[in-house]
């Protein structure tokens, strides 16, 4: 089974910050990765799939990068609305998902 | 408008049985693989199980195989999630999910399962 493990865990920031999301993998999935954004009560949000290709309608300030087992999610200024959680996800082999990166307003 | 509507979850005792159901629309669901996710609350996010879009291939994680069963009826845009033998650890919001290329593009909102005597 492929594991997903994402830093930090929690990521206090203010509005205009640029924040990174670090996911890290037990072995190689090539560039198959996706990135998720939660927020409470609500299921998950697509916006990243293979690695660092946007989802039609997430905002451009959402940006992926990586390949192999080492991958980050960047947010180039934070808006009030990005303030959730934000989940990982290898589909190279079945699928696995972080643990979770909550970002919290400071 | 992609909608994916589940039902079925609820209170159950240890041991016991509960069928999920999600309905689809706005899309051809006879054209996608379709998935179960199952997340307890506060916690993170597990992948439970998947099904071809003519139903002719399934997989489970590991910690379900056995004791649950995915499946479809293209016919009435419905998936199905048969729980059975099931335990505490079972406890989740259960979320029905299209697959889009290995990616869950739309998503339910998601239906309790709590597993308690």
């Amino acid at each position: 089974d492929i594991q997903m493990t994402q830093s930090p865990s929690t990521l206090s920031a203010s509005v205009g910050d640029r924040v990174t999301i670090t996911c890290r993998a037990s072995q190689s999935i090539s560039n198959w990765l996706a990135w998720y954004q939660q927020k409470p009560g609500k299921a998950p949000k697509l916006l990243i799939y293979k690695a660092s290709t946007l989802e039609s309608g997430v905002p451009s300030r959402f940006s992926g990068s990586g390949s192999g087992t080492e991958f980050t999610l960047t947010i180039s200024s934070l808006q009030p609305d990005d303030f959730a959680t934000y989940y990982c996800q290898q589909y190279n082999s079945f699928y696995s998902f972080g643990q979770g990166t909550k970002l919290e307003i400071k | 408008e992609v909608q994916l509507v589940e039902s079925g979850g609820g209170l159950v005792q240890p041991g016991g049985s509960l069928r999920l159901s999600c309905a689809a629309s706005g899309f051809t669901f006879s054209s996608y693989w379709m998935n179960w996710v199952r997340q307890v609350p506060g916690k993170g996010l597990e992948w439970v199980a998947n099904i071809k879009e003519d139903g002719s291939e399934k997989y489970y994680v590991d910690s379900v195989k056995g004791r649950f069963t995915i499946s479809r009826d293209n016919a009435k845009n419905s998936l199905y999630l048969q729980m059975s033998s099931l335990r505490a650890e079972d406890t989740a919001v259960y979320y029905c999910a299209r697959w889009g290329a290995g990616v869950a593009d739309y998503w339910g909102q998601g239906t309790l399962v709590t597993v308690s005597s």
